[in-house]
């Protein structure tokens, strides 16, 4: 089954880097996309790809099978849920989510 | 453009009672879908379509239908509303193809069901 895992729960300080882990289990995915989530709103993508890149404070690490989110200077404003996905198998355009990692940032 | 909007913003039901969650885009993208979005439970895919006319169905499409008339619109309709249903409820489409596989999500319905 075609499957995304990502911790539930990140705790952070103010101030460094948070790292955020996903891995995944689809055979034939090679991007990945990573998506910020605030309540109330529209979850909205951070930065995607099938390499490493970076936007803005956001880093995307990227291994054939797992890919790691990184924060700089995290803020007490990026308190949220972050959100893992991979293109399903099955080739139709589906996205397979992780069940979500809420951020805790201490002051 | 507008992006993805949806309709209504909030809604109550009661047990029992039907309707349709509005979703429409104006990008000419191809692939729609829907979640659903409870705590601890992440963005689970209801139902989705990959063109006019092509439904399918996701995770947990149990108690909903879909339909695809138009490339813009992707409706959600309750049959008959549970208290399972209260949820978040989140349209998305793409391009659905080559490098174009980012979803862009509506801002969501609240669902209560009482």
């Amino acid at each position: 089954k075609d499957q995304v895992f990502q911790p539930s729960t990140v705790a952070s300080s103010e101030g460094a880097v948070v790292e955020i882990f996903c891995n995944h289990s689809v055979s034939n995915a090679y991007n990945f996309f990573w998506y910020l989530h605030f309540p109330g709103c529209a979850p909205r993508l951070l930065v995607k790809g099938s390499k490493p890149s970076q936007q803005g404070r956001y880093n995307m690490t990227y291994e054939r099978f797992s890919s790691s989110l990184l924060i700089l200077q995290v803020r007490e404003a990026d308190a949220a849920v972050y959100y893992c996905a991979c293109r399903g198998s099955s080739n139709t355009g589906k996205l397979i989510f992780g069940q979500g990692t809420t951020l805790q940032v201490k002051p | 453009n507008a992006g993805v909007t949806q309709t209504p913003k909030f809604q109550v039901l009661k047990t029992g009672q039907s309707m349709t969650l509005q979703c429409a885009q104006d990008m000419n993208h191809e692939y729609m879908s829907w979640y659903r979005q409870d705590p601890g439970m992440g963005l689970r895919l209801i139902h989705y379509s990959v063109g006019a006319g092509i439904t399918d169905q996701g995770e947990v499409p149990n108690g909903y239908n879909v339909s695809r008339s138009t490339t813009e619109d992707f409706p959600l309709r309750l049959l008959s509303a549970a208290p399972s249903q209260t949820s978040v409820y989140f349209c998305a489409s793409s391009y659905g193809r080559g490098d174009s596989y980012e979803q862009y999500f509506g801002p969501g319905t609240r669902l209560t069901v009482t």
